[in-house]
């Protein structure tokens, strides 16, 4: 069985660039979730859907983020414009309800 | 808030010692209690859990005890391997809506 999918794993962009990221989850986990992972941090909630609906986006930073899941599967998540600290690793989870959680390998974001 | 706190590392050990990373948490109600691996170029993956008191989670010869009188979750490993060589982070669920607070993670470098 596949795991947790994410694209691209590296991305270097200049500040002030948009830029986006996109999960796949495991087949048939209705739950997904975006983290940030700062250097030397734990991953860190930034928002989670059930199906298509964002059910907690509270530590999303919605001035320059954005996600969506259209129709309940894949994610794809979203900086404009992008700016130095946003420097990071996300990572993209997935679960079945409230299970244990899977993590993607993650996209790792250099803004210069 | 809710929070984990991890033994700071890097911690490096010889092939066959003993391995005790430490993890105490800070929380309202009972959480339940992780400790995910994180390898190199891949996802975090759940080692153990616990999801009550002197619960004791085991997994791969790891193991870690939920201690609520001292509010911690020490992971312990009687004799690691050079293949454990990678990034712990210790974590707690918070309520029931799967939402997670990771430490800030503890690299273990093995050496033959």
């Amino acid at each position: 069985e596949a795991g947790v999918v994410q694209s691209p794993r590296y991305k270097i962009i200049e500040k002030k660039q948009p830029v986006a990221f996109w999960c796949n989850p495991i087949s048939g986990h209705n739950t997904l979730y975006w983290y940030r992972q700062n250097l030397g941090q734990g991953p860190e909630l930034l928002i989670r859907y059930e199906n298509e609906e964002a059910v907690d986006d509270s530590q999303l930073p919605k001035d320059r983020f954005s996600a969506e899941r259209l129709k309940g599967v894949d994610s794809t998540l979203k900086i404009q414009p992008a700016e130095l600290g946003d420097s990071a690793v996300y990572l993209c989870a997935s679960s079945l309800s409230l299970a244990e959680q899977y993590f993607g390998p993650g996209t790792r974001l250099t803004v210069t | 808030g809710d929070s984990v706190t991890q033994m700071e590392g890097p911690v490096t050990l010889s092939e066959e010692a003993f391995l005790t990373i430490n993890c105490t948490y800070t929380a309202t109600g009972y959480p339940s209690l992780f400790w995910y691996v994180q390898y190199p170029g891949e996802g975090l993956q759940l080692l153990l859990k616990a999801t009550k008191a002197d619960d004791k989670g085991s997994n791969k010869g790891f193991e870690a005890t939920y201690r609520k009188e001292t509010t911690s979750f020490h992971l312990e490993k009687g004799s690691v391997q050079v293949s454990d060589s990678a990034v712990y982070f210790c974590a707690l669920r918070r309520g029931n809506n799967n939402d997670m607070r990771f430490g800030a993670g503890t690299r273990l470098t093995v050496k033959p």
